[in-house]
């Protein structure tokens, strides 16, 4: 299992644009790359999943470089609701999800 | 559509005690994950289901345990409670597991005095 890094904590202002870079080096070649927001006392959210080259939903975008030894969540003029801990998950079918610490973005007024 | 549901949402018990938690899956889905968080250990495996089999196990001890029923829904037990066992319990259903998205309940949070 692909172990991620990512981050403890981060902090952004309203309206603002946020970058959340994640680290798997020892990516295998059929993980995906995932993203999971998590509020407190709540369950994981999914946000967003890639394989490689640049993902955009409604939400965020996820961009992966051409190695996919990392990637990077983008979260387009945040607001005081996406103040919420963010999970960085690659893994692959078959296996279950691995959370590590996740970040912590804190959005100030 | 209906989300995950997981009973019940609140749970104390008494050191020794055992508890069951139920978890039911977003309808047409066939896995079913088991997560335990807590502060100081953050979101950790305990197994997952796929279709009445156990599919994946975390690195828990033999109290901790669960099963799924023929429509998916899935039950946890964790016999002789210690109070490191108070945690929030999350139940995840997906369509298949692996990379599909994963659709998180509410939790159950479990408090053993």
């Amino acid at each position: 299992l692909a172990k991620t890094t990512q981050p403890i904590s981060m902090d952004s202002y309203e309206g603002q644009e946020v970058n959340i870079t994640c680290s798997h080096n020892n990516i295998a070649t059929n993980d995906y790359i995932t993203w999971y927001q998590q509020f407190p006392s709540q369950g994981p959210r999914f946000i967003i999943q890639g394989y490689k080259t640049k993902v955009t939903n409604e939400v965020a975008s996820l961009f992966i470089p051409a190695d996919r030894k990392s990637s990077t969540l983008s979260l387009p003029r945040v607001s005081l609701s996406d103040t919420a801990v963010y999970y960085c998950l690659a893994y692959n079918a078959g296996n279950m999800l691995t959370f590590g610490g996740g970040t912590r973005l804190m959005v100030k007024p | 559509k209906a989300g995950v549901t997981q009973t019940p949402r609140y749970l104390i018990k008494t050191r020794g005690q055992q508890v069951t938690l139920s978890c039911s899956p977003i309808s047409g889905h066939r896995s079913v994950s088991w997560y335990q968080q807590t502060p100081g250990q953050g979101l950790q495996f305990l197994f997952e289901y796929f279709s009445e089999t156990q599919r994946n196990k975390g690195n828990f001890p033999g109290r901790f345990s669960g099963r799924q029923f023929s429509n998916s829904r899935s039950e946890m037990n964790v016999s002789t409670l210690e109070l490191g066992d108070s945690a929030l319990y999350l139940c995840a259903s997906s369509f298949a597991g692996g990379n599909t998205e994963a659709f998180f309940g509410q939790g159950t949070r479990l408090t053993v005095v």
